[in-house]
């Protein structure tokens, strides 16, 4: 089956630990997105990348890493630096610029 | 900064009825894209506009886009209980792989 895949559905964190959310796509698709949602709000994106080895800030991307070692895997580390980190976590992928976006089925973290 | 915003925040139909919303962005775009999402869910894409479109229909879905005025609008047909969700508009400035989202329209169909 192709798709995108999340992992793991539900995360717990105590404060001040790192935590990393994976994301993996078998579409081959160049460009890959996380972005940020909190309880009914929209998605703020936190990081995209284009293509291996590059990517960009978003509108939200402190207290957040990610890496694009592989097309197929870009995981977001959500740091201790991220003062408010509970939320629900969703990673997209698409082939273009002018191409539709797949998305996961999201992340949900909750720091305790 | 989010580059679309949705309006209404939230839409209350009778089955059957008929359901717009609206997008406005800011930029100039490649296209601009609708999608669904159920609650706890991820979202599901539902139709893709270029810019040099002005209309554009999938099934009950018709989307119309004004690049002057920089907004868009979703209508969604002969509404069923199953399109209960929330349905958010994307953007992508012109030649950059940023891909913005709204706050969303929170549509409840009523049986």
């Amino acid at each position: 089956d192709g798709g995108i895949t999340q992992s793991p559905k539900y995360l717990f964190r105590k404060e001040g630990q790192n935590v990393t959310l994976s994301c993996e796509q078998n579409l081959n698709h160049d460009a890959m997105y996380w972005y940020r949602q909190d309880p009914g709000q929209g998605l703020r994106l936190i990081y995209y990348s284009q293509i291996v080895n590059d990517f960009q800030k978003g509108d939200i991307a402190e207290g957040y890493s990610v890496s694009r070692e592989k097309k197929e895997s870009f995981p977001l580390t959500v740091t201790s630096a991220q003062k408010n980190p509970t939320a629900f976590y969703l990673c997209a992928s698409s082939l273009s610029e002018r191409a539709e976006a797949f998305f996961g089925q999201g992340t949900r973290l909750t720091v305790v | 900064s989010q580059q679309g915003e949705e309006d209404p925040q939230a839409l209350s139909i009778q089955e059957g009825e008929n359901a717009t919303m609206n997008c406005s962005y800011k930029t100039s775009i490649n296209n601009l894209q609708w999608y669904r999402q159920n609650s706890g869910r991820g979202l599901v894409h539902l139709i893709l506009i270029r810019s040099n479109e002005r209309e554009k229909h999938s099934g009950r879905l018709r989307v119309t886009l004004d690049t002057s005025k920089k907004s868009s609008s979703l209508l969604i047909t002969a509404s069923r209980a199953a399109d209960t969700a929330s349905y958010f508009c994307a953007t992508g400035p012109t030649n950059d792989y940023k891909l913005s989202f709204g706050a969303g329209t929170t549509v409840t169909v009523r049986a």
